[in-house]
């Protein structure tokens, strides 16, 4: 099983909808985050947690929401999709105990905006 | 700030040929360096790090890697190309001592292999 599940790993949806993307993790990290990624742009960072009570914006917020439900669990929210919002997310987690932190990517969800 | 800049989008080399893959970097502090590979319809995966121990990185797979703070480069090298290396690298920084959180991944570059 993997470490790092995201569910739908496909989502079709339309403007003005409303969806969420799932994130749940068997690693024991506190530590989780949101990516998307663009062709040609990398992966930029939305939103991420150091514990559930602890939530906070990366570099690109604007339309999303998050919450972290419990230590295992982050979801992601776009209150009213749009088009530019189409790209393939990311949950990654992160183990805070070791000095450089290495990320742990789930395999992505790809999301459409029509 | 910190960035990271990949030279060329795609590189295609023959089965059993070097492989290069280009790397720089902007810090104004002590960086820690990334290689990151996606697999096709896979999340990214820790290929090597490089946190000030060594300048030479031996990562999985048989990549490596040198940190030149001179040329303040961190390029991404395989002596042989196999089938199986097929994928997205991308090359990320962050500064020594500080969280996932601050990790500045470059553009990616795609790996196709030739038969």
């Amino acid at each position: 099983d993997a470490d790092v599940t995201q569910t739908p790993r496909n989502r079709i949806t339309k403007t003005g909808k409303r969806i969420m993307l799932e994130c749940s993790q068997t690693k024991g990290h506190d530590r989780m985050y949101w990516y998307r990624q663009d062709p040609g742009l990398g992966l930029r960072l939305i939103y991420y947690s150091f514990d559930v009570k602890d939530i906070n914006k990366g570099e690109i917020s604007d339309g999303y929401s998050v919450s972290r439900q419990a230590q295992a669990k982050f979801s992601l929210s776009l209150e009213s999709a749009i088009p530019n919002q189409t790209a393939l997310y990311f949950c990654a987690t992160s183990d805070a105990g070791t000095r450089e932190e290495k990320l742990f990517f789930g395999s992505g969800t790809q999301l459409s905006v029509l | 700030a910190q960035s990271v800049t990949q030279l060329g989008s795609h590189v295609s080399v023959s089965e059993g040929a070097l492989v290069l893959l280009r790397c720089n970097y902007s810090s104004s502090v002590p960086p820690y360096l990334f290689w990151y590979v996606q697999y096709p319809n896979q999340g990214l995966q820790l290929l090597l790090k490089y946190t000030s121990a060594a300048t030479l990185v031996k990562g999985i797979n048989g990549f490596e890697a040198e940190f030149k703070k001179s040329e303040t480069s961190f390029h991404l090298t395989k002596p042989s190309a196999h089938m199986s290396d097929a994928a997205e690298y991308f090359c990320a920084v962050s500064q020594q001592y500080s969280s996932a959180s601050k990790i500045i991944f470059g553009s990616g570059t795609r790996l196709s292999i030739r038969p």
